[in-house]
């Protein structure tokens, strides 16, 4: 398995409290991702990062943050938690990019009650 | 931006059987289709991939075959077995500088012993 850690990988929390998720790579892979996995709804794409520092927004971006201050970390943030971002996360980390193969972390499971 | 859609959300074979799962995509410049395996609990696994310049890619039981005319693609597996069971998830990319990988919405084969 590539060397992706989530972590935590479950948490629960409380509507309106901040939440930051850790994506921790040990293959000095130049992109990361984190996704959202709901049912219905697949996996959806939060932020990514083509290098330290570099991030974008994905498509449902709203509510999140995300910094990469090193090559092996990836951090995600969300403000201000609300019980829509109740979700399975994954982080995803690739060599070159979207056009290669993708590695994806265990899953952090978050509940916002 | 990108559209990936996959019917049907599920699907129920008999151990033995062949499983074909489809999806299509809508921009026209994406070249890269890979299909992921998600197991219970885990995450997603790439299983096999196809890029434009190819209509046909055969790993052992599986196959992947791309029309880009009519922008869709289709994963083949023969000779199910129980250990198939899993989502299946088709994705697309443009492959551009920092492109995104498009998920569909994920599809539940279960097979049948």
């Amino acid at each position: 398995d590539a060397g992706i850690t989530q972590s935590p990988r479950h948490k629960v929390t409380e509507t309106g409290t901040p939440v930051t998720l850790r994506c921790h790579q040990t293959e000095n892979h130049r992109y990361m991702y984190w996704y959202r996995q709901d049912p219905g709804h697949g996996l959806r794409l939060i932020h990514y990062s083509y290098g330290v520092k570099d991030t974008d927004k994905g498509e449902v971006s709203d509510g999140y943050s995300v910094s990469r201050s090193k090559t092996e970390d990836f951090l995600l943030t969300l403000e201000s938690a609300t019980s829509s971002q109740t979700s399975v996360y994954f982080c995803a980390i690739s060599d070159t990019g979207a056009d290669t193969e993708a590695f994806f972390g265990q899953g952090t499971r978050l509940t916002v009650v | 931006g990108e559209n990936v859609e996959q019917h049907p959300s599920t699907l129920s074979v008999q151990e033995g059987d062949s499983a074909v799962i489809k999806c299509t995509y809508s921009d026209s410049a994406s070249n890269y289709f890979p299909w992921y395996k998600q197991e219970l609990g885990k995450g997603p696994q790439l299983i096999i991939d196809i890029r434009s310049n190819v209509g046909e890619k055969k790993d052992q039981r599986i196959a992947v075959t791309l029309n880009k005319t009519a922008k869709h693609f289709s994963l083949h597996i023969t000779e199910t077995q129980p250990e198939d069971s899993a989502v299946y998830f088709c994705a697309a990319s443009n492959g551009g500088a920092n492109s995104k990988l498009t998920f569909g919405k994920g599809i539940t084969l279960s097979v049948r012993p």
